[in-house]
C-alpha cells in the first residue's frame, strides 16, 4: 500500500531564506507526483506536476525534484517571502487500481518578515 | 473558465439530517473524486468515479453515497449526518491522460452538531 510522508510537519524560517520541503513515498510505481499549496481555509492549488520520467520541474522560485528509485521528492523554494506562508502537500499518482492520488499530510510553512 | 465548482461553501447540519454536496467541472474530465480533509489526517478518499456511469468506494466510504449524474457532475450525499462527518470536503477531477494532475474545487466546510 502506497504511503506518503512529509517531514517536517511545520517549519518557520526568516524571510529571504532558501528552503527545502521533503516528501517520501513507499512504492516507486508511480505515474507522477504533484505539489500543492493550501492557504488557510482555502482549496488546493497545483504548483508543480512532475512525471515519473522527469528529474525536476521549475516554476518561478519553485523547483521540484523527483528520485523515483529512492521514493523521494523535494520542493525547493528560493528567496522565501511572507506570502509563501501556507501548507504544502505532495501527492503521488499510483500505477495500480484507478491511478488515484495518495496524499501526504503536508508541511505547514511560516515565513517570518 | 470555472474549473471545478463546489456548492455550498459552508453548511451546518444537525445530527441525523441529510444533505447533498454538489460538484461540477467544465473541463471535460473523465474522472472525479471526493476527499475529506481532517486536521492531522491529510486528505482521504471517500468515493470516486473513474468515468461517467461508474462509481467506486475509496478509503472512507461509510456514511456516504455518490451519484455521477453526467460527465460534468458528481454529487456526494450524507443520508444521516453524524458529528464524525464534520470536515472539509473537496472534489477533484482529472483527464483520462495518465500524465495529468488533479484540479480541485474550493471545498465545502461542513459542521454537524
Amino acid at each position: 500500500k502506497q504511503e506518503v510522508t512529509q517531514i517536517p510537519a511545520a517549519l518557520s524560517v526568516p524571510e529571504g531564506e532558501n528552503l527545502v520541503l521533503n516528501c517520501s513515498f513507499t512504492d516507486s510505481a508511480i505515474y507522477n507526483l504533484q505539489w500543492f499549496r493550501q492557504d488557510p481555509g482555502k482549496g488546493l492549488t497545483s504548483l508543480l506536476l512532475i512525471q515519473s520520467s522527469q528529474r525536476e520541474q521549475t516554476s518561478g522560485r519553485l523547483n521540484a525534484s523527483l528520485d523515483k528509485s529512492s521514493g523521494r521528492s523535494t520542493l525547493y523554494i528560493a528567496a522565501s517571502q511572507p506570502g509563501d506562508s501556507a501548507t504544502y502537500l505532495c501527492a503521488v499518482r499510483t500505477t495500480s487500481g484507478t491511478y488515484k492520488y495518495i496524499f501526504g499530510t503536508g508541511t505547514r510553512l511560516k515565513v517570518l518578515a | 473558465n470555472a474549473g471545478v465548482t463546489q456548492t455550498p461553501k459552508f453548511q451546518v447540519l444537525k445530527t441525523g439530517q441529510s444533505m447533498t454536496l454538489q460538484c461540477a467541472q467544465d473541463m471535460n474530465h473523465n474522472s472525479m473524486y471526493w476527499y475529506r480533509q481532517d486536521p492531522g489526517m491529510g486528505l482521504r478518499l471517500i468515493y470516486y468515479s473513474a468515468s461517467e456511469g461508474t462509481t467506486d468506494k475509496g478509503e472512507v466510504p461509510n456514511g456516504y453515497n455518490v451519484s455521477r449524474l453526467n460527465k460534468r457532475e458528481f454529487s456526494l450525499r450524507l443520508e444521516s449526518a453524524a458529528p464524525s462527518q464534520t470536515s472539509v470536503y473537496f472534489c477533484a477531477s482529472i483527464t483520462a491522460s495518465l500524465a495529468a494532475g488533479y484540479t480541485f474545487g474550493s471545498g465545502t466546510r461542513l459542521t454537524v452538531v
